[in-house]
């Protein structure tokens, strides 16, 4: 069983285009997250949700837009993709603030 | 803000050897947390490290705290090569729940 999945794995798409990435937990989580990994394998906090409330909003284009349409999933979307959002994105949950939080396994998002 | 700072970046270790990956953070945290993650994969959780004084083992990793400091490190005794791979440190931040993250130490152990 899949504790923190992430769909698609790989996405390759063109500078301008809009793209989602989904994530969900089967975990009974109240809190998940999305972090990016940049290609020197730097990761920092994007965004982060409590039972569907944005709680976390990192200083982030406004290209992207983070969407819990209930607490076992938040999504990623970006608009307008550029040549610097190539990165791998991960999801991650936790049971709530002061808790372990478990990742997913990534998505490598490349823009060409 | 709160910086995260790992050293070393890289490290090449042979077989059977010891060494140490440290982790030094600039402001007071609640928790610091030790992820292992290998090529192309995701993060593992190997440590949570809640108080000064914590110490934790697994295998033949072993992970300690002092928050005084602010200084964690990351202890490998008798490397083997399925150790090689990358360590995260990661902080929280006092009444925050997000994950200020090191650089990163690469480490890869030849026989």
């Amino acid at each position: 069983d899949t504790a923190v999945s992430q769909t698609p794995k790989y996405l390759v798409t063109q500078m301008g285009n809009d793209k989602s990435i989904k994530c969900e937990q089967n975990l009974g989580h109240d809190t998940m997250y999305w972090y990016k990994q940049d290609s020197k394998k730097f990761l920092k906090i994007m965004f982060s949700y409590n039972n569907k409330e944005l709680i976390i909003n990192e200083t982030v284009p406004n290209r992207f837009s983070p969407k819990s349409p209930d607490k076992a999933h938040l999504n990623l979307h970006i608009n307008s993709l550029e040549l610097g959002d190539s990165a791998v994105y991960f999801c991650a949950s936790s049971p709530g603030m002061s808790y372990e939080q478990y990742f997913g396994p990534g998505t490598r998002l490349t823009v060409t | 803000e709160l910086k995260v700072e790992q050293n070393p970046l890289f490290l090449s270790m042979q077989e059977g050897k010891n060494y140490t990956i440290y982790c030094n953070y600039s402001t007071t945290s609640d928790r610091l947390y030790w992820y292992r993650q290998d090529p192309g994969k995701s993060l593992e959780s190997l440590f949570v490290l809640l108080s000064n004084g914590a110490v934790k083992q697994e295998g033949r990793l072993m992970a300690s705290l002092d928050t005084k400091a602010r200084l964690s490190t990351l202890h490998i005794t008798a490397a083997v090569h399925d150790l090689s791979a990358t360590y995260f440190c990661a902080v929280v931040p006092p009444n925050t729940d997000k994950l200020i993250f090191g650089t990163g130490t690469r480490l890869q152990v030849f026989p």
